[in-house]
């Protein structure tokens, strides 16, 4: 089967400046996250969709970051405006479960550089 | 609060030498556990999860919960095991995954 999908791989832009990343996952998977890595730490969860709706944002800061997630397929992230410390490796991951997140399939991610 | 932790940011072991990544999580209720890896320039992968009971490339990993851990081991390393392990803790039926901050593993010829 088809990997998850994500673009663009990198990306640099200045702080206060918009930015979206896109995700395709596994056809047929109902569960979408989004997380953020930052160097030398572990994911950390953002946003978790089960189709189309928003199951799990507590960590999204939502003054600057949406997401969403428009008919159950892909999902778009975005933040506006970006500071410094959102840069880090942003990963989509997708898993077949609808009410528990056992095995996510992961996808290459997003590198953001905010100077 | 849940937590998970990984003491050890970077093992480095012979190869043919016993390895062991610990995990220690915090968590109320009866979680899932798994280890998930990232070999260079690949993607980060689901190694094992607990309720499987599984061994996979040699690693096994038993969940304690006296102790509240999930060490990841393996007899006998291999060069190709080196790699960054991540330990996660999911809350049963829940939609929240917390992962470690990770080990490198580092398997020296």
């Amino acid at each position: 089967e088809a990997g998850v999908a994500q673009s663009p791989r990198y990306k640099i832009i200045e702080k206060r400046q918009s930015v979206a990343f896109w995700c395709n996952p596994i056809s047929g998977h109902a569960t979408l996250y989004w997380y953020q890595q930052i160097l030398g730490q572990g994911p950390k969860l953002l946003i978790q969709f089960q189709n189309n709706g928003v199951v799990d944002d507590s960590q999204l800061p939502k003054d600057r970051f949406s997401a969403e997630r428009l008919k159950g397929v892909d999902s778009t992230l975005k933040i506006q405006p970006a500071k410094l410390e959102d840069s880090a490796v942003y990963l989509c991951a997708s898993s077949s479960d609808s009410f528990s997140s056992y095995e996510q399939y992961f996808g290459p991610g997003t590198r953001l550089t905010v100077t | 609060a849940q937590r998970v932790t990984q003491p050890e940011k970077l093992l480095s072991v012979f190869k043919g030498a016993p390895v062991e990544l610990k995990c220690n999580y915090s968590y109320s209720g009866s979680p899932e556990l798994f280890w998930y890896v990232q070999y260079s320039r690949q993607r980060l992968q689901l190694l094992l999860r607990h309720i499987s009971r599984e061994s996979i490339k040699g690693f096994t990993a038993d969940l304690n919960k006296g102790e509240t851990s999930f060490h990841l081991k393996k007899p006998f390393a291999q060069e190709e095991d080196s790699a960054m392990y991540y330990c996660a803790l999911s809350p049963t039926g829940g939609f929240k995954t917390i992962f470690g901050a990770g080990t490198r593993l580092f398997v020296k010829a």
